[in-house]
């Protein structure tokens, strides 16, 4: 079992509509985690940075952590033809240890 | 704030020469940085972790003689891909973060093709 699960998709909606990302773990050291965004062909781009549980805003987007289920999501609201990418979710145990990412969840939201 | 960068974006070699790719953090000092390896349609994949002035630490199955890694300042570290052959074109990625910071910043990426 990996120590990160996280549905590849792909996922396709119409634009305007609230998307859900969810990423499971098994690791229960991990305690900061991440949202990444990664367009074609470049780099991954931090979205979202949280480490407690509950909900934390930014914009148009969601992060949510609950470390009693070991569950994390980015909701994506108003979703936008440029939100089309690829989100990675990305969790460590502090200590400047490594990442341990998702397999990352293709998102195509259509006009 | 807290952007990397990576030179060249692309390169193209032929098999048996050496590639070199630079890492830099711009606007902060980054006392650890990351390289990754990304094949199409997959995840990150870690091969190596620097710390400035030290040695790298690489991940299990990363050919240290093969991936050189160097980090001679707090806001540069370069990758050198030795005696590249066909099977090492990927997706090159570097990240960059500072003490007590949990999070990493990555650069925009390199792309290696060795023909």
């Amino acid at each position: 079992q990996k120590e990160v699960e996280q549905d590849p998709g792909p996922l396709s909606v119409p634009e305007g509509a609230i998307v859900s990302l969810n990423c499971t773990y098994s690791n229960s050291a991990f305690q900061y985690f991440m949202w990444y965004r990664q367009y074609s062909r470049k780099g991954p781009e931090l979205l979202m940075y949280t480490y407690s549980s509950g909900n934390k805003e930014d914009g148009r987007f969601t992060a949510q952590v609950d470390k009693s289920s070991k569950y994390i999501s980015l909701f994506i609201r108003d979703s936008q033809p440029s939100d089309s990418a690829t989100y990675l979710c990305a969790m460590s145990s502090g200590g400047g240890n490594k990442l341990t990412f998702g397999t990352g969840t293709q998102l195509k939201v259509e006009l | 704030g807290a952007v990397v960068s990576q030179h060249p974006s692309w390169v193209i070699c032929k098999s048996g020469t050496s590639v070199k790719i630079e890492c830099r953090s711009l606007d902060f000092q980054a006392t650890t940085m990351f390289w990754y390896r990304q094949f199409p349609k997959q995840s990150l994949m870690l091969m190596a972790t620097s710390n400035e002035g030290s040695k790298a630490t690489y991940e299990q199955g990363v050919e240290k003689d093969k991936f050189l890694i160097n980090h001679a300042s707090l806001t540069l570290s370069t990758l050198t891909v030795t005696s590249a052959h066909p099977e090492d074109s990927s997706f090159y990625i570097c990240s960059a973060t500072m003490t007590n910071l949990e999070t990493q910043y990555f650069g925009p990426g390199t792309r290696l093709l060795v023909l």
